[in-house]
């Protein structure tokens, strides 16, 4: 099925442990976003790219990581965990509408 | 920046009652507003959108009015049933970056 694959579903970390978050969409949508979702406070923008070999920050960058080598990956890296990035992860693409979005289902990360 | 506020949760409500759920926003030149849902365990999805001043979104039942004046984009629904129940994000569209913006989300829980 087309859309936006995301893996793992469920991650816990140990402080200072690393991992990158995987991100995949089949649609050959040119924008990729990642967000992270804190209880009661919405989804905030970390990275986003608007094609591939291009990044750029969003508002909660500090801690995080990405690269975007294809136009169909997008991968999440954290370095150092901390419990402060203990989150639900969003990945979501878009065609060229600004309302052509697709999220993926999510990963739970626990850092403890 | 631009910003989007809504109205806090959780929204208790039986079924058949009638829906509300105010968004406001604070934005520099003309956004594209949108509702988006999220049911428990699943990634976001559009609900609807409006892309000008006094467009109506509507979907499966609901509704909002983009108004410029009032900067508000508040979601309604007639007649809710169980199946709405889950968290629903007002966000803005950020022209210049190519993102979205979200509001904390409101979480909507309808008993029988």
């Amino acid at each position: 099925n087309a859309g936006v694959t995301q893996t793992p579903k469920f991650r816990i970390l140990k402080i200072g442990q690393s991992m990158t978050l995987q991100c995949a969409q089949d649609m050959n949508h040119n924008y990729m976003y990642w967000y992270r979702q804190d209880p009661g406070m919405g989804l905030k923008l970390i990275y986003y790219s608007v094609g591939a070999g291009i990044t750029d920050k969003g508002e909660v960058p500090n801690g995080y990581n990405v690269s975007r080598s294809t136009t169909e990956d997008f991968p999440l890296r954290l370095e150092l965990a901390a419990p402060s990035q203990t989150s639900v992860y969003f990945c979501a693409s878009r065609d060229g509408r600004i309302y052509g979005y697709t999220f993926g289902s999510g990963t739970r990360l626990t850092v403890v | 920046g631009d910003s989007v506020t809504q109205m806090e949760g959780p929204v208790t409500l039986s079924e058949e009652a009638f829906l509300t759920i105010n968004c406001t926003y604070t934005a520099t030149g003309y956004p594209s507003l949108f509702w988006y849902v999220q049911y428990p365990g699943e990634g976001l999805q559009l609900l609807l959108k409006a892309t000008k001043a006094d467009d109506k979104g509507s979907n499966k039942g609901f509704e909002a009015t983009y108004r410029k004046e009032t900067t508000s984009f508040h979601l309604e629904k007639g007649s809710v049933q169980v199946s709405d129940s889950a968290v629903y994000f007002c966000a803005l569209s950020d022209q210049r970056y190519n993102k979205l913006i979200f509001g904390a989300g409101t979480r909507l829980a309808v008993h029988p």
